[in-house]
């Protein structure tokens, strides 16, 4: 059964700090991989698919790594903002096809101006 | 483009009665799956359908179930339900190919007393 975790669990920094959120998955066997935000009382808010045959994606400030092998994922966000204060979702999909991720608890990020 | 909407944003319903939610997926989009999110359990996948027709399932009691219509428009019904069932169920589209991104409503949010 695959199952995501994610280090840390909440992280607060100051304003301009670059930062490394971590998501580990226990099956490598995965189709693709997402990063998600999701701000409270909120639905969530796709950052950045990864596809397994893939290392990497960037979007603006946003970096994320694939390490299939390892079942590692990180996401890099780069001079960090208040408005990226948010909780950060990792998830994986399974290699049979199909929309039924499996996610991660979260890293509940603040960035103090 | 529209995003997903779902309705109602907020139910309030006692133990035993029914609930139905309803989900508009983005237009074109063919795939709609659902989630219901705990802050015990996090994020877990409820179903998806595709084309009308259930395409994958979580593990969830049979109380919980789901239908999508012709106009991809999706509905999931909880019958008999129980004080663990409030939650925040949120509803996801995407085309229906497997590299795309999930994008996801803001959710409805089920209390059950």
């Amino acid at each position: 059964k695959q199952e995501v975790t994610q280090i840390p669990a909440a992280l607060s920094v100051p304003e301009g700090e670059n930062l490394v959120l971590n998501c580990s998955f226990t099956d490598s066997a995965i189709y693709n991989l997402q990063w998600f935000r999701q701000d409270p009382g909120k639905g969530l808010t796709s950052l950045l698919l990864i596809q397994s045959s893939q290392r990497e994606q960037t979007s603006g400030r946003l970096n994320a790594s694939l390490d299939k092998s390892s079942g590692r994922s990180t996401l890099y966000i780069a001079a960090s903002q208040p408005g990226d204060s948010a909780t950060y979702l990792c998830a994986v999909s399974p290699p049979s096809y199909g929309q039924n991720f499996v996610f991660g608890p979260g890293t509940r990020l603040s960035v103090l101006p | 483009k529209a995003g997903v909407t779902q309705t109602p944003r907020y139910l309030i319903k006692t133990r035993g009665q029914q609930v139905t939610l309803s989900c508009s997926p983005i237009s074109g989009h063919r795939s709609v799956s659902w989630y219901q999110q705990t802050p015990g359990q996090g994020l877990q996948f409820l179903f998806e359908y595709f084309s009308e027709t259930q395409r994958n399932k979580g593990n969830f009691p049979g109380r919980f179930s789901g239908r999508q219509f012709s106009n991809s428009r999706s509905e999931m019904n909880v019958s008999t339900l129980e004080l663990g069932d409030s939650a925040l169920y949120l509803c996801a589209s995407t085309p229906g190919d497997y590299n795309s991104p999930l994008h996801f409503g803001n959710g409805t949010r089920l209390t059950v007393t």
